[in-house]
């Protein structure tokens, strides 16, 4: 059974920080691991998708990377900025049809002003 | 082209009442997936549909829940005879083909609160 894990559980850091969010899965059969954004009260918004194949992803100032043999995944947020607190979700995509997510717990990210 | 909808945002019900949560995908989007959030935890996958068929129902209780996705209309959660465990956020999720190289885009949720 496919657990994920996500460490720290919550995270504060001063503005203009570089910060690396940890997740960790124990079955490296995967298609995909997905890093989400959930505001407090809102759904969520999918920040990077990287596919079993790829190595990392990149989108401004997210980097996520992908180690499928040691079943670990990071997300390396730079410059941090206030607008960027709210909880961050890993997700794996199980290798069976249908993609459907398992995730982890999240890690509560603050940055202060 | 506007997300994915869920309604109602919140709704709350009295113990035994029933609960239905709609979901409407991203336009052009024929595969819906349902999630939960218990306080304090993380999501947790309820069940898969395409339009009028159910492809994995393996994470929903067996009893009081169930969920389609008819050839017209949103997909509907159904929770009868609610229990205070039931209160969580629900989260529905569209994607095109139901493929690994697909993303999933959520729906806002919907916040069950049962008294």
């Amino acid at each position: 059974k496919q657990e994920v894990t996500q460490i720290p559980a919550a995270l504060s850091v001063p503005e203009g920080e570089n910060l690396v969010l940890n997740c960790s899965f124990t079955d490296s059969a995967i298609y995909n691991l997905q890093w989400f954004r959930q505001d407090p009260g809102k759904g969520l918004t999918s920040l990077l998708l990287i596919q079993s194949s790829q190595r990392e992803q990149t989108s401004g100032r997210l980097n996520a990377s992908l180690d499928k043999s040691s079943g670990r995944s990071t997300l390396y947020i730079a410059a941090s900025q206030p607008g960027d607190s709210a909880t961050y979700l890993c997700a794996v995509g199980p290798m069976e049809y249908g993609n459907k997510l398992v995730f982890g717990a999240g890690t509560i990210l603050r940055v202060k002003s | 082209n506007a997300g994915v909808m869920q309604n109602p945002r919140h709704l709350v019900r009295r113990r035994g009442q029933e609960a239905r949560l709609r979901c409407s995908p991203m336009k052009g989007h024929s595969h819906v997936y349902w999630y939960r959030q218990l306080p304090e935890e993380g999501l947790k996958f309820m069940v898969y549909l395409q339009k009028e068929n159910i492809i994995d129902e393996s994470g929903m209780p067996k009893e009081r829940f169930s969920a389609e996705f008819p050839k017209e209309g949103p997909s509907i959660l159904r929770i009868q005879q609610v229990v205070r465990g039931d209160s969580a956020a629900y989260f529905c999720a569209s994607s095109p083909w139901g493929a690994s190289t697909d993303t999933q885009y959520f729906g806002p949720g919907t916040r069950l609160t049962v008294l």
